[in-house]
């Protein structure tokens, strides 16, 4: 256990579906990461979130919608999404922002059919 | 554009052989090299680098950064079967002070018993 967890850990959904992936940690962290892993390709990073303010945004569509209401908990919120989305997502916190000793959760495996 | 590459992409070995694993970067304000071991899904941290020849050691693993030529190496002795992993290699920099981790493909380790 990393002390980050996410849920669920499995989610298939369709297309027109509306979603949302949940981050937690309790690790005391100010920072926190969605990242994106595509079969054979590397971690993509896609949001980082330092006290609550979104501070990098990776060029990511806006069917995904990063929301941090406190330092504990990350939610992506997903919605009319493409197969191609489909992917491991995983959250990550790290002490401070700029700080790249980051820890994972153990992500949320997304299926969009 | 910031990159990591890791070699090789994929190793088989058997149980009580060394292995090396390799990685290399081009990253705009580097700040740290981080090795992760992704068994299933949460990487999990193995050692962050940010000092030139300093040798990182936890057990049968360790790690050493060369910041001039701008690699890293990850040594496994005595491999075991539980050694088979993912390896990701990550680093810390780019141009924004985020946090953020540039992430290579990984290396594939299969330990034969």
């Amino acid at each position: 256990e990393t002390g980050v967890t996410q849920t669920p850990r499995h989610l298939v959904m369709g297309m027109t579906n509306k979603k949302s992936l949940k981050c937690e940690q309790h690790l005391g962290h100010n920072a926190m990461y969605w990242y994106k892993q595509s079969a054979k390709k590397p971690l993509e990073l896609m949001f980082v979130y330092s006290l609550e303010e979104r501070v990098e945004n990776n060029s990511v569509p806006s069917r995904f919608s990063p929301e941090c209401p406190n330092s504990s908990h990350l939610f992506l919120h997903l919605h009319t999404l493409q197969p191609e989305d489909s992917a491991l997502y995983l959250c990550a916190s790290s002490l401070y922002r700029g700080d790249t000793e980051a820890f994972f959760g153990q992500g949320t495996r997304l299926t969009v059919v | 554009e910031d990159k990591v590459v890791q070699s090789p992409l994929s190793l088989v070995v058997h149980e009580g052989d060394t292995v090396t694993l390799n990685c290399s970067y081009e990253v705009t304000n580097f700040r740290s090299l981080l090795w992760y071991k992704q068994e299933k899904k949460a990487p999990t941290f193995l050692f962050m680098l940010t000092s030139s020849g300093i040798e990182k050691k936890s057990g049968r693993l360790s790690s050493i950064l060369d910041k001039k030529e701008l690699f890293s190496i990850l040594n496994i002795t005595a491999t075991q079967t539980g050694d088979s992993a993912v390896y990701l290699c990550a680093v810390g920099g780019g141009s924004s002070n985020t946090g953020k981790l540039i992430f290579g493909q990984g290396t594939t380790l299969q330990v034969k018993p």
